[in-house]
């Protein structure tokens, strides 16, 4: 299986910061690496597919970046209703997803 | 609108049996695969199996091959998921899944149902 890395595990941030998340794979996963963000007690809702498109209604202020084992997720400009855990995960295989980042408000 | 809902958790006692369904609307159903993904209390996501649009390709996860299967039936626009030999690690939120790509399937999760919460405990 490929393994996925994210950091930080959690992360907390001020409104209006900037705030990136990494994501490494264990192998080579061209571009095939979506991001999730989780609020708590709902579903997760893709963000980010094929590393750097945004999926359609996803406000413009998330964005990702990055090919092959390496991967950014970023914020450009932290809203409080961004608290979340955000997730990536690859497909290039048999999916699998990173461990989470919890994203609080500081 | 897509929507996805689950139905079938529950409680169960360990090595017994369990089906889940997930009924889909606002999209043609039969156009895409669709897949499992589970999230143990506290933890994170766990992608369990997948289904092709035509049930000509279906996969698993090495935790639940060969006491999970995965079905479909799209005159019925519903996904199925039949949990055989249950473990105590099967307790879990169940979410139905749709793939993102036309007659592909790829493991790219564009819309989630609820979840439907199995619990397996003596």
């Amino acid at each position: 299986d490929i393994q996925m890395t994210q950091s930080p595990s959690s992360l907390s941030a001020s409104v209006g910061d900037r705030v990136t998340i990494t994501c490494q794979a264990s192998q080579d996963i061209d571009n095939y690496l979506n991001w999730y963000q989780q609020k708590p007690g709902r579903a997760p809702k893709l963000l980010i597919y094929d590393a750097s498109n945004l999926k359609t209604g996803v406000p413009s202020r998330f964005s990702g970046s990055g090919s092959g084992t390496d991967f950014t997720f970023t914020i450009s400009s932290l809203q409080p209703e961004d608290i979340a855990t955000y997730y990536c995960q690859q497909y290039d295989h048999f999916p699998t997803f990173g461990q989470g980042t919890r994203l609080e408000i500081k | 609108e897509v929507q996805l809902v689950e139905s079938g958790g529950g409680l169960a006692r360990p090595g017994r049996s369990l089906r889940l369904s997930c009924a889909a609307s606002g999209f043609t159903f039969e156009d895409y695969a669709m897949h499992w993904v589970r999230q143990a209390p506290g933890k994170g996501l766990e992608w369990v199996s997948g289904i092709s649009w035509n049930s000509g390709s279906i996969r698993y996860a090495d935790s639940v091959k060969g006491r999970f299967t995965i079905s479909r039936d799209n005159a019925k626009d519903s996904l199925y998921l039949q949990m055989n030999s249950l473990r105590a690690e099967d307790t879990a939120l169940y979410y139905c899944t749709k793939d993102g790509r036309y007659h592909d399937s790829t493991g790219l999760f564009d819309n989630w149902g609820q979840g439907t919460l199995v619990t397996v405990s003596s």
